[in-house]
């Protein structure tokens, strides 16, 4: 079974403070995954993937199969930022994403 | 190039009836997803089409349907609707399916 796990519903920071989004996983085999954003009023999105290793608009992850774990992390948080953040999860060749409840990020200023 | 197209963008039904839901991939994507996002939920795997098959298909129940043309484009159809089928309902396409899906906007369901 495929499982992703986000502990924080809500993360609020200030701006130019690191931030750090958890995401933790289950499966048996090789995953591949993802995080999404959604801004305000606008449609999913994806922001990066593990398997490509790119930072993007300041946001890198790693994946650590030791811990299971995909966080995602950015050094100094600006206010456009400010977005619900969901981790994902592909098993393979089964086509589908599991998705993580999501975490709403706040930057304030 | 444009994105995924869904339509129509809102619906009101009322329940028993059965409502069909239309998506767009973007060109060349054969790989078509459909996902149920709820406040309660959150995102759920609904099904998946590859040129015309479904690959994989989400745990929900029969009254929950799908299809794919061979224009990739896709349709949903859940019938004899219930409350609880109220829901945004998101499409997604892919190349080939993995290495991460473009989303389009939703369709907002709301049954009464």
């Amino acid at each position: 079974a495929q499982r992703v796990t986000q502990p924080e519903k809500l993360l609020s920071v200030f701006k130019g403070a690191p931030v750090e989004l958890k995401c933790n996983y289950s499966y048996s085999g090789s995953p591949e995954l993802f995080w999404y954003v959604q801004y305000s009023r606008q449609r999913l999105q994806l922001l990066l993937r593990h398997i490509s290793r790119e930072s993007i608009k300041g946001f890198t992850a790693d994946l650590n199969k030791g811990e299971t774990s995909f966080h995602l992390k950015k050094p100094f948080a600006q206010e456009e930022d400010s977005a619900m953040y969901y981790c994902a999860l592909s098993g393979g060749s089964n086509y589908k994403l599991t998705f993580g409840k999501g975490t709403l990020l706040t930057v304030n200023p | 190039k444009a994105g995924v197209t869904q339509t129509p963008r809102y619906l009101i039904k009322t329940r028993g009836q059965q409502v069909t839901l239309s998506c767009s991939p973007i060109s060349g994507h054969r790989s078509v997803s459909w996902y149920q996002q709820t406040p309660g939920q959150g995102l759920q795997f609904l099904f998946e089409y590859f040129s015309e098959t479904q690959r994989n298909k989400g745990n929900f129940p029969g009254r929950f349907s799908g299809r794919q043309f061979s224009n990739s484009r896709s349709e949903m159809n859940v019938s004899t609707l219930e409350l609880g089928d109220s829901a945004l309902y998101l499409c997604a396409s892919s190349l080939t399916g993995g290495l991460g899906y473009t989303f389009g906007s939703g369709t907002r369901l709301t049954v009464v």
